[in-house]
C-alpha cells in the first residue's frame, strides 16, 4: 500500500539537541497528523494540522502544514530521553469523503547517552 | 476518560485458521477504523466503519472483513490465515460531532502471530 516518504529514516542524537524530520507526498492532504509510537504500543497523537501554512506547537514539539499541502515538518527542541520512539506522519483526505489515514515510513529517534 | 480498547492483546494462530479481533472506541466516537502494521512499517488502512456501515476499504483481500455494532464497538475478522498476516492490528476511533477534528485516536493493538 501507499506510504508517505518520511526522512530521515533514523536519527541518533544526544540529549538536549534539537530534532527535525519531514514528510512528503505526491498527493494533497487536508489534514496532517504526527504520531509517536513506542514498542508494543499503538501510535499516540502528538499534533494535528488542518490548514496549509499552519504552524502548531505542543510543548517542545512544533509542526507545520506545508503550503503546497503535500508536505509537513516536525521539530522537537531540547530532546530528552522520553522522546525516544518512532515518529510517524499521517495524511488525511477526510474532506474528500475518505477517512483513511496514509502513514509515512517512520523516523526512529534514538538518544545517545 | 478511557481510550480505545482492544482485545486480545496477543494471539497466536496456525495457518488456515480464523481470527476475530475486537475494539471499543472512545466514548462518543462513532467512527472506527482498522489498520495493519507489519514490523518495521507504518500502519496500513484496512477498513473504516461509521454508524454500522462500511465507509472505506483498503487494498486487502476478501479474507478480511469487519462489522460495527449498535454500541459502535467493532470486530475485525480474518479467515484462512497466512503467515503474512502476522502483524499488529490497530483500531482507531474519531470524533464525528459537529466541530470535531479529523484526528484519529489509536488503541494499543492486537499482536497476531501466525505460525
Amino acid at each position: 500500500g501507499q506510504q508517505l516518504n518520511q526522512s530521515p529514516q533514523s536519527m541518533f542524537i544526544q540529549e538536549g539537541e534539537d530534532v527535525s524530520m519531514n514528510c512528503t507526498s505526491s498527493s494533497i492532504f487536508n489534514t496532517w497528523l504526527w504520531y509517536k509510537q513506542e514498542p508494543g504500543e499503538g501510535p499516540v497523537l502528538l499534533i494535528a494540522l488542518y490548514k496549509a501554512g499552519e504552524l502548531t506547537s505542543n510543548g517542545r514539539l512544533t509542526a507545520q502544514f506545508g503550503i503546497t499541502r503535500k508536505d509537513s515538518f516536525l521539530n522537537i527542541s531540547a530532546s530528552i530521553p522520553s522522546d525516544v520512539g518512532i515518529y510517524f506522519c499521517a495524511g488525511d483526505r477526510t474532506n474528500f469523503g475518505n477517512e483513511k489515514l496514509t502513514f509515512g515510513t517512520g523516523t526512529r529517534l534514538t538518544i545517545i547517552p | 476518560d478511557a481510550g480505545v480498547t482492544q482485545s486480545p492483546t496477543h494471539l497466536i494462530k496456525t495457518r488456515g485458521q480464523h481470527v476475530t479481533l475486537r475494539c471499543s472506541p472512545i466514548s462518543g466516537h462513532k467512527s472506527v477504523s482498522w489498520y495493519q502494521q507489519v514490523l518495521g512499517q507504518g500502519p496500513q488502512f484496512i477498513f473504516q466503519y461509521y454508524e454500522k456501515e462500511e465507509r472505506g476499504r483498503g487494498n486487502f483481500p476478501d479474507r478480511f472483513s469487519a462489522r460495527q455494532f449498535p454500541n459502535y464497538s467493532s470486530e475485525l475478522n480474518v479467515n484462512a490465515l497466512l503467515l503474512g498476516d502476522s502483524a499488529l492490528y490497530l483500531c482507531a476511533s474519531r470524533p464525528t460531532l459537529p466541530g470535531g477534528g479529523y484526528e484519529q485516536y489509536f488503541g494499543p493493538g492486537t499482536r497476531l502471530t501466525v505460525t
